[in-house]
């Protein structure tokens, strides 16, 4: 069955600092991948989105992924995150012909100013 | 555009009771889906459609039932609530093949 990873379960980080969170899947076919955002007391927001072409991909507030497929990897990164970015990131898979939808079980994001 | 709204926001059921939850888009999106938060859990798709008319098993439906009777509108029903059914529920909507998911706000359900 497909599967999402997320090792990271919660990261606290200081204003400034380089964020970076792992995200691994299992699907060998044809996959489009996504990042999504959930601030405190709120609904998913996408954060940026992979289908194909250039592996790397840039999102929203400064937040890029780079798609390597050898290694079943979509990694999020920001060079400096703010307090602002606080929140739980989800990595997303949508594959296969019915367009199974599979989340990963989540980053918590601190970031102390 | 409203784009996903669900209703209603929060609920409290006893064990036992039945309810439905409604998912309502007005983006013209075929597929639409229906799922559960728990912590430390991300979120597990509970059944999807992907068309007027159409159902399908996710992740985990047992104890759920749904309905696509009408493109825009997408009901998640619970027969008989158990405790184990407290959660927070997300219903979702896309396009077609490739397009990104819109999430709607959520409902906080609570089972005593």
């Amino acid at each position: 069955a497909q599967s999402v990873s997320q090792h990271n379960h919660h990261v606290i980080l200081s204003e400034a600092a380089s964020l970076e969170l792992g995200c691994n899947y299992s699907y060998g076919g044809t996959v489009n991948l996504f990042w999504y955002v959930q601030y405190p007391g709120q609904h998913l927001q996408l954060l940026l989105k992979y289908f194909s072409g250039d592996p790397l991909v840039k999102g929203i507030k400064g937040f890029e992924a780079e798609f390597i497929k050898s290694k079943f990897s979509f990694n999020l990164r920001k060079p400096s995150v703010q307090w602002s970015d606080t929140a739980e990131y989800f990595c997303v898979t949508v594959s296969g012909g019915y367009q199974k939808v599979t989340f990963g079980t989540g980053t918590k994001l601190q970031v102390i100013p | 555009n409203a784009g996903v709204t669900q209703t209603p926001k929060f609920r409290v059921l006893k064990t036992g009771q039945s309810m439905t939850l409604l998912c309502a888009q007005d983006m013209n999106h075929e597929y639409m889906y229906w799922y559960r938060q728990d912590p430390g859990m991300g979120l597990r798709l509970i059944h999807y459609s992907v068309g007027e008319g159409t159902t399908a098993k996710g992740e985990v439906p047992d104890g759920y039932n749904v309905s696509r009777l009408k493109k825009q509108n997408f009901l998640l029903g619970l027969e008989s609530a158990a405790p184990s059914q407290t959660s927070v529920y997300f219903c979702a909507s896309r396009q077609g093949q490739g397009a990104e998911q819109y999430f709607g706000p959520g409902t906080r359900l609570t089972v005593t």
